[in-house]
């Protein structure tokens, strides 16, 4: 099965901070990536999908890039509000995997 | 609106059952696959299952394969997953999530969640 390797596991940042998430498949998953947020205490939210594209609604200084095995999300300014826990995912076929999570914090 | 609505959590003994319900709304349930993904406490997200719109394939994580069943009834917009021969590793959220179309797809609407604990 392929595997999904987030990094950093935890980053601390300070608002207005250019932010950056690792994803990386092994084997390669084409643009099959979707990134999700998790507030604390909440349920999961969509953020991005196929890569790169960004679902309605999501505030545009998220963004998502990478193709095959490496991805990444960038928050180009960072908000009080993004504090959370980010997860990829792989959707090419299953197991629909999610890596282990880069937990933001402020 | 599109709602999600899981029920049938609960406190259950090792090696018992649970049948979890996810009651759909606000789409057209069976052109949408759909999904459910757990939550441990304190740990991450882990995808358990999912099915396809039309009921036809099913899918399932080596940690649940033989012991889960997922299913759906599109006449009435609900998905189910029997959790059988539980263990205490089982113990979560567990999350119904609608793919974004009838099969390989992103997750683009969750469930508030049913919790199952698993206690002797």
């Amino acid at each position: 099965d392929i595997q999904m390797t987030q990094s950093p596991s935890s980053l601390s940042a300070s608002v207005g901070d250019r932010v950056t998430f690792t994803c990386r498949a092994s084997p390669g998953i084409s643009n099959y990536l979707a990134w999700y947020q998790q507030k604390p205490g909440k349920v999961p939210k969509l953020l991005i999908y196929a890569a790169s594209t960004l679902q309605s609604g999501v505030p545009s200084r998220f963004s998502g890039s990478g193709s095959g095995t490496h991805f990444t999300l960038t928050i180009s300014s960072l908000q009080p509000e993004d504090v959370a826990t980010y997860y990829c995912q792989k959707y090419n076929n299953a197991p629909y995997t999610f890596g282990q999570g880069t937990k933001l914090e402020i | 609106e599109v709602q999600l609505l899981e029920s049938g959590g609960g406190v259950e003994q090792p090696g018992g059952s649970l049948r979890l319900s996810c009651a759909a709304s606000g789409f057209i349930f069976s052109n949408y696959a759909m999904n459910w993904v757990r939550q441990a406490p304190g740990k991450g997200l882990e995808w358990v299952s999912s099915i396809v719109g039309s009921g036809t394939n099913t899918y399932y994580a080596d940690s649940v394969k033989g012991r889960f069943t997922i299913s759906r009834d599109n006449s009435r917009n609900t998905l189910f997953l029997q959790v059988n021969s539980l263990r205490p590793d089982d113990t979560a959220v567990y999350y119904c999530a609608k793919s974004s179309s009838g099969s390989y797809d992103a997750f683009n609407i969750w469930g508030q969640g049913t919790v199952v604990l698993v206690s002797s």
